[in-house]
């Protein structure tokens, strides 16, 4: 059974840092395509970055380029999401979802609240 | 960067059939996926590339994709399938993943 089990939510300063992590089970997440896809509070869904299996391919959204950095390690069977330079827009809930680019995101985790306040 | 459109809110009564949008240039040449989000849940994947449904998905949920527009089709909509759903493409030109804003389906 697929599951993503995300973890290190919670509240931090504007300009502070937070590191997300996502456990995956159910499946060799070095044959995927893996995403973190964001919901601030009341609206919809944004992606945040997509990382390839052999951690070659990387892209991020404008909103989040050159604050975060996605990452994996397939040997733990893990996704992370270093975030940094936070902001009160960043405030969501972050998912971790497998698959990206071309490849279907079709297993999500239940998500990991981050609220960046003062 | 790719703009997909789709409208706040959807309204159908039961065992009616509904039609949720989403609009963007040229989005018949991408494949489109639709996710449904229940309140508090995390969203599902129901139709993908542009028509086909994942296991377990009903033939209820269909999905079509021509010109400017993508559209996701409940028929005999149900009380359950009041939830929000969105659209979603891979835009090869930014290398981004892009989402539509999202439809709240409400069943009258």
């Amino acid at each position: 059974q697929v599951q993503l089990v995300e973890s290190g939510g919670g509240l931090v300063k504007p300009g502070g840092s937070l590191r997300l992590s996502c456990a995956a089970s159910g499946f060799s997440l070095s044959g995927y395509f893996m995403s973190w896809i964001r919901q601030a509070p009341g609206k919809g869904l944004e992606w945040v970055s997509y990382i390839s299996g052999g951690r070659n391919i990387i892209s991020y959204a404008a909103s989040v380029k050159g604050r975060f950095t996605i990452s994996r390690d397939n040997r733990q069977n893990s996704l992370f999401l270093q975030m940094s330079s936070l902001r009160a827009e960043d405030t969501a809930v972050y998912f971790c979802v497998r698959g990206g680019k071309l490849e279907l995101m079709d297993a999500w985790g239940h998500g990991t609240l981050v609220t960046v306040s003062s | 960067s790719y703009v997909l459109t789709q409208p706040p809110s959807v309204s159908v009564a039961p065992g009616q059939t509904a039609r949720i949008t989403c609009g963007g240039d040229s989005i018949g040449s991408k494949s489109v996926h639709w996710y449904q989000q229940k309140p508090g849940q995390a969203p599902v994947l129901v139709v993908s590339d542009d028509s086909d449904r994942p296991s377990g998905v009903p033939e209820r949920l269909s999905g079509s994709n021509s010109g400017n527009t993508a559209t996701l089709t409940i028929s005999r909509v149900a009380a359950g399938d009041e939830a929000d759903y969105y659209c979603q493409v891979w835009d090869s030109t930014s290398d981004q993943v892009v989402f539509g804003g999202g439809s709240k389906l409400t069943v009258l």
